[in-house]
């Protein structure tokens, strides 16, 4: 079965500093990985996702991922944060089912603080 | 209305009390999810809907009830809950394609509590 591991529960970063959140990831097959943030109250939203190709994978917001098969990681980054990135992000890998429908597995989550 | 939506945003319930959580999608998707999400816990898959018909039931209780109608609409009907049902509840839904894993799109989520 497939796992998530986001090692940082909490990360807190100056605004206008360098982000990077961790995700590792166990699954068997080709990982298709996805990032999502969560804003308070608010439901997930996709920022980026990895299927195949190049391994540097652009988003929304100015993010972007970097799979490295090597490390099973998929790290997300940003050159510079904003105060409005504070937030959850959720690290997620998709497999598919016996009727050809989808399932995600999520981490626990990292909560970004940003600092003035 | 665009992408997921959901109705009520907010839920206060007692234990003997029968409610319903909707969500309807204007995605043009053909699967719908519910998930549960708690409180330093990940989120958990509860039901997975292909196609209008139920593929998937995480060992959920009975005390929740998911209903399909057609695409575009799912709900979650709620009697007898617990207080540790008190969390946010989300919907999702994708296109179902063949061959590839396909990207869920969320609603803003129900926040229930029981009391």
């Amino acid at each position: 079965a497939q796992s998530v591991t986001q090692p940082d529960i909490h990360i807190t970063v100056s605004e206008g500093a360098s982000l990077e959140l961790r995700c590792n990831y166990s699954y068997g097959a080709t990982p298709y990985l996805f990032w999502y943030v969560q804003s308070p109250g608010q439901g997930l939203q996709l920022l980026l996702k990895y299927f195949s190709g190049d391994t540097l994978v652009q988003g929304i917001k100015g993010f972007e991922a970097e799979f490295k098969r090597s490390q099973s990681s998929f790290n997300l980054r940003k050159p510079s944060v904003h105060w409005s990135d504070a937030a959850e992000y959720f690290c997620a890998v998709g497999a598919r089912g016996d009727s050809g429908y989808s399932t995600l597995t999520f981490g626990k989550g990292t909560m970004l603080l940003v600092s003035p | 209305e665009t992408g997921v939506t959901q109705t009520p945003r907010h839920l206060v319930m007692g234990m003997t009390n029968k409610k319903s959580l909707k969500c309807e999608q204007h995605l043009g998707h053909n699967a719908m999810y519910w998930y549960k999400q708690s409180a330093k816990k990940p989120l958990e898959l509860m039901f997975v809907y292909s196609l209008e018909e139920r593929v998937e039931n995480n060992s959920v209780p009975s005390r929740f009830s998911p209903e399909c109608p057609n695409s575009s609409h799912l709900f979650l009907h709620l009697h007898t809950l617990q207080p540790e049902d008190s969390a946010l509840y989300l919907c999702a839904s994708s296109q179902v394609t063949g061959g590839r894993v396909d990207t869920q799109y969320f609603g803003p989520g129900t926040r229930l509590t029981v009391l």
